[in-house]
């Protein structure tokens, strides 16, 4: 049972325009959601965040929005630049004292010049 | 500042054998935890702490075991490893309470590649 799905393993865009990531979750207890990039032989580096109670965080040019209602999120980069070519991950804590995340199984991000 | 450093980089072990996967932060965190990555799948969170002489159970905890003496140290203990371990093994550390918001949380170390034949 995937409580974070990432359904797009790949997507290719073109350096310049906007890179769009989609993450759905099925778990409407979820206080938290984060996402995380990685970069081949490297661990994963945390890149933005957004509370349940908003619906937009910025950063940049990186934009997160989480449709409540549809249990579902994105993340934008614009413009996307070759060196954002990664594979993001999706993650969601379910807030409390347990401090676990549950992560999507990510999305290969191709950013070609 | 050297961050969070996992030992080893790769190891190969035969079906049955013991090891221990270290795992060492310097930044004072009090929460570390270790997850696994396989191919197509996204991180699992094995076993994590939330100070020296806590730990807890994570999503795949069967098989591992940890411990935490130290602030510092946050090793994985494959007891009898299984083919079914082979993966790539991320330690992470955070402070705690661990505030997702914040862009000063989780870092992870640069993983260990474990192979079981």
């Amino acid at each position: 049972d995937q409580q974070v799905k990432q359904n797009s393993p790949s997507l290719s865009v073109q350096e310049g325009r906007i890179s769009i990531l989609n993450c759905d979750y099925t778990n409407s207890m979820f206080d938290y959601f984060l996402w995380y990039k990685k970069y081949p032989a490297e661990g994963p580096t945390f890149l933005i965040s957004i509370s349940s109670i908003k619906d937009k965080n910025e950063d940049g040019r990186f934009t997160v929005f989480l449709n409540k209602s549809a249990k579902h999120l994105s993340l934008h980069i614009v413009p996307s630049q070759p060196g954002d070519s990664a594979v993001y991950f999706c993650a969601a804590d379910s807030g409390g004292s347990n401090y676990k995340l549950t992560f999507g199984k990510g999305t290969l991000l191709t950013v070609n010049p | 500042n050297a961050g969070v450093t996992q030992t080893p980089k790769f190891q190969v072990l035969k079906t049955g054998q013991s090891m221990t996967l270290q795992c060492a932060q310097d930044m004072n965190h009090e929460y570390m935890s270790w997850y696994r990555q396989d191919p197509g799948m996204g991180l699992r969170l094995i076993h994590y702490s939330v100070g020296a002489g806590i730990t807890d159970q994570g999503e795949v905890p069967n098989g591992y075991n940890v411990s935490r003496s130290t602030t510092e140290d946050f090793p994985l203990r494959l007891l009898s490893a299984a083919p079914s371990q082979t993966s790539v093994y991320f330690c992470a550390s955070s402070y705690f309470p661990v505030d997702w918001g914040s862009t000063d949380t989780q870092y992870f170390g640069p993983g260990t590649r474990l192979t079981v034949l």
